[in-house]
């Protein structure tokens, strides 16, 4: 089966600029997340989608990210305006809950705000 | 902050040899999972251990997880160069409900000598 799919996977912007990041989650995995990898960090999850409703989205800083996920499938995060605090690699992974716990991860969309 | 905290921060060894590296969590947790990062790459999963097992075996893979001291292990046994990536634990809880969420360590750097 395809893998999730990212794009793009590097962007360089400056800061008070807006950047998109996009996913295709693996077909038929109704659970999408968002997260942010830090520089020798963990990942950090930003919002969880099941279907096209969100879940949770308390560590989404919601002045600046949002994100949509319209008709369950693609996903797009968005960061307006961007700072320099942003840059990370921001991951997609996805996940079929009816079979397990295991999470997809995209190669991940790395972002750079100068 | 991230629950799952990860020992050694680093870990160097010569081919051949068995790695280990050690995760601590805070709180219950429904199950806990070991990912592996490549260099630019996103993450794979590499095992799972729910809450009320001991130990599980996956190829060269042995994990253990101690629910009373809060702890996991990891255990790459004969080690090769291919092996080399970061390695993360990841604590499932509940949230929102019947939503279940990964709570990433900050990892620990794995470098296999040849």
């Amino acid at each position: 089966e395809a893998g999730v799919a990212q794009s793009p996977r590097y962007k360089i912007i400056e800061k008070r600029q807006s950047v998109a990041f996009w996913c295709n989650p693996i077909s038929g995995h109704a659970t999408l997340y968002w997260y942010q990898q830090i520089l020798g960090q963990g990942p950090k999850l930003l919002i969880q989608f099941q279907n096209n409703g969100v879940v949770d989205d308390s560590q989404l800083p919601k002045d600046r990210f949002s994100a949509e996920r319209l008709k369950g499938v693609d996903s797009t995060l968005k960061i307006q305006p961007a700072k320099l605090e942003d840059s990370a690699v921001y991951l997609c992974a996805s996940r079929d809950w009816a079979r397990g716990y295991e999470q997809y991860f995209g190669p991940g969309t790395r972002l750079t705000v100068t | 902050s991230q629950q799952g905290e990860e020992d050694p921060q680093a870990l160097s060894i010569q081919e051949g040899e068995n790695a280990t590296m050690n995760c601590s969590y805070k709180t219950s947790i429904n199950n806990l999972q070991w990912y592996r990062q490549n260099s630019g790459r996103g993450l794979v999963h590499l095992i799972l251990i729910r809450s009320n097992e001991r130990e599980k075996h996956s190829g060269r893979l042995r994990v253990t997880l101690d629910t009373s001291k809060k702890s996991s292990s990891l255990l790459i046994t004969a080690s090769r160069a291919a092996d080399t990536a970061s390695y993360f634990c990841a604590t499932a809880y509940i949230s929102s409900g019947s939503a279940r969420q990964l709570t990433f360590g900050s990892g620990t750097q794995l470098t296999v000598l040849p």
